[in-house]
């Protein structure tokens, strides 16, 4: 079964700094995708980044970024320049290579304090 | 394109009684998925669908909930009866294939159901 982790309930950032999510997950397969998703407050939920297993490189996406390490099985998010708009529940998730089932976390709540 | 439909956004039941929510996945996309999202928890799939067919049910309580996808478009998930623990946002979600490396999920606005 796959499993995934996110350790950090509630987290908090100023205005313009950067912000470190982090993630790690169980799994046995080799080949693997992984998510972040964002909801923010009675918002429906949004698709962040994504990384595939087999791709060394870390994904980026603008303000977003992650850091990737498959040995470890980690999967951090980074959001540099944080804006007021960032503020939200952040949820990891998992998909097997097969099959399209998706796992999630349990969330991070992400403020951005002005 | 139009995103993934979902009614109603609010039902507030008392415990015992039934209710059901409606899904229309983006079109073309052919897994559909319900999720129960407790306040405070992440997404926990209930079902998920393949076309009309059933992939995934094992954490459906069958007892008391059930889900149908009849023409491989829309869907409908039912309580009943309800209890004071399914009290939640069940949120619908599609993506277009099964086997697709590009797969990513698509999720409605969700229907929060609050059972007293």
């Amino acid at each position: 079964a796959q499993t995934v982790t996110q350790s950090q309930p509630e987290m908090s950032v100023q205005e313009a700094e950067t912000v470190t999510l982090s993630c790690t997950y169980d799994t046995s397969e080799n080949n693997y995708y992984l998510f972040w998703y964002k909801q923010p407050p009675s918002r429906q939920m949004i698709l962040v980044i994504r990384q595939e297993a087999y791709k060394q490189q870390n994904a980026t996406e603008n303000r977003f970024s992650v850091n990737f390490q498959k040995a470890a099985k980690s999967f951090s998010l980074k959001i540099s320049d944080s804006q007021l708009g960032d503020t939200a529940m952040y949820f990891c998730a998992f998909m097997k290579q097969t099959g399209n089932q998706f796992y999630f976390g349990t969330g991070t709540s992400l403020t951005v304090i002005p | 394109e139009a995103g993934v439909a979902q009614s109603p956004r609010y039902k507030i039941i008392e415990k015992r009684q039934s209710v059901a929510f409606w899904c229309n996945p983006i079109s073309g996309h052919a897994t559909l998925y319900w999720y129960q999202q407790i306040l405070g928890q992440g997404p926990k799939l209930l079902i998920q669908f393949q076309n009309n067919g059933v992939v995934d049910d094992s954490q459906l309580p069958k007892d008391r909930f059930s889900a149908e996808r009849l023409k491989g478009v829309d869907s409908t998930l039912k309580i009943q009866p309800a209890k004071l623990e399914d009290s939640a946002v069940y949120l619908c979600a599609s993506s277009l294939a099964r086997y697709s490396g590009a797969n990513v999920l698509t999720f409605g606005a969700g229907s929060r159901l609050t059972v007293l």
